[in-house]
């Protein structure tokens, strides 16, 4: 059953903590994507990769981390300099040839405290 | 720099057409119009994309006009289920940004 799946669906943490988001697919795309979205907002983009050790900022870059080691994980970290934490996380990925539609997983809802 | 328009907030009938319109007026001859919807607390789920022809697949239709600058999202028999948040993206076919800019979309409620 392809898909992606990210863990956990919700996540509580303490201000100054760093946390990590998981991203797993097994679709085998290329790239994968990381975006915020807040309450009643769009999707703003944080990170993306194109392909295995090598990613580039988005829109909001600042305050987080990714790393892309393997094709199938693109975990994002939340570190302490991220003023504003707490939102919906949403991982995506896709192919890079053709129109490259997007797939979604069901997002981690992260709440800093 | 919002590339398209929507209306915040749409009703529709359960078992009627829902017919969601966007404008993007500044649209290029290298884009494509996408539509993305979201559940509440899901995913977006990718519904259909179009360059410059009609479309249609097992979810909806997408209604380009001729000069491009606006285009309609069909709905042909609007369910309970299809209550959510529709998005109208406009990106580019081709280039190595693949990056989908989603807006705040327009709130489609379906009632019974």
């Amino acid at each position: 059953d392809g898909g992606i799946t990210q863990s956990p669906k919700y996540l509580f943490r303490k201000e100054g903590q760093n946390v990590t988001l998981s991203c797993e697919q097994n679709l085998n795309h290329d790239a994968m994507y990381w975006y915020r979205q807040d309450p009643g907002q769009g999707l703003r983009l944080i990170y993306y990769s194109q392909i295995v050790n090598d990613f580039q900022k988005g829109d909001i870059a600042e305050g987080y981390s990714v790393s892309r080691e393997k094709k199938e994980s693109f975990p994002l970290t939340v570190t302490s300099a991220q003023k504003n934490p707490t939102a919906f996380y949403l991982c995506a990925s896709s192919i890079l040839q053709g129109l490259h539609e997007q797939f979604f997983g069901p997002g981690t809802r992260l709440t800093v405290l | 720099d919002a590339k398209t328009t929507q209306p915040p907030s749409m009703d529709c009938a359960e078992g009627r057409a829902a017919n969601l319109p966007c404008n993007h007026s500044t649209i290029s001859g290298n884009e494509y119009v996408y539509w993305y919807r979201q559940i509440h607390s899901q995913g977006p789920q990718y519904i259909i994309h179009g360059l410059k022809n009609n479309e249609t697949n097992e979810m909806a239709s997408l209604i380009i006009t001729e000069d491009r600058k606006s285009s309609t999202l069909i709905l042909p028999h609007a369910t309970l289920r299809d209550t959510a948040v529709y998005y109208c993206i406009v990106r580019p076919i081709r280039g190595s940004n693949y990056k989908l800019t989603f807006g705040k979309g327009t709130l489609l409620t379906v009632n019974p």
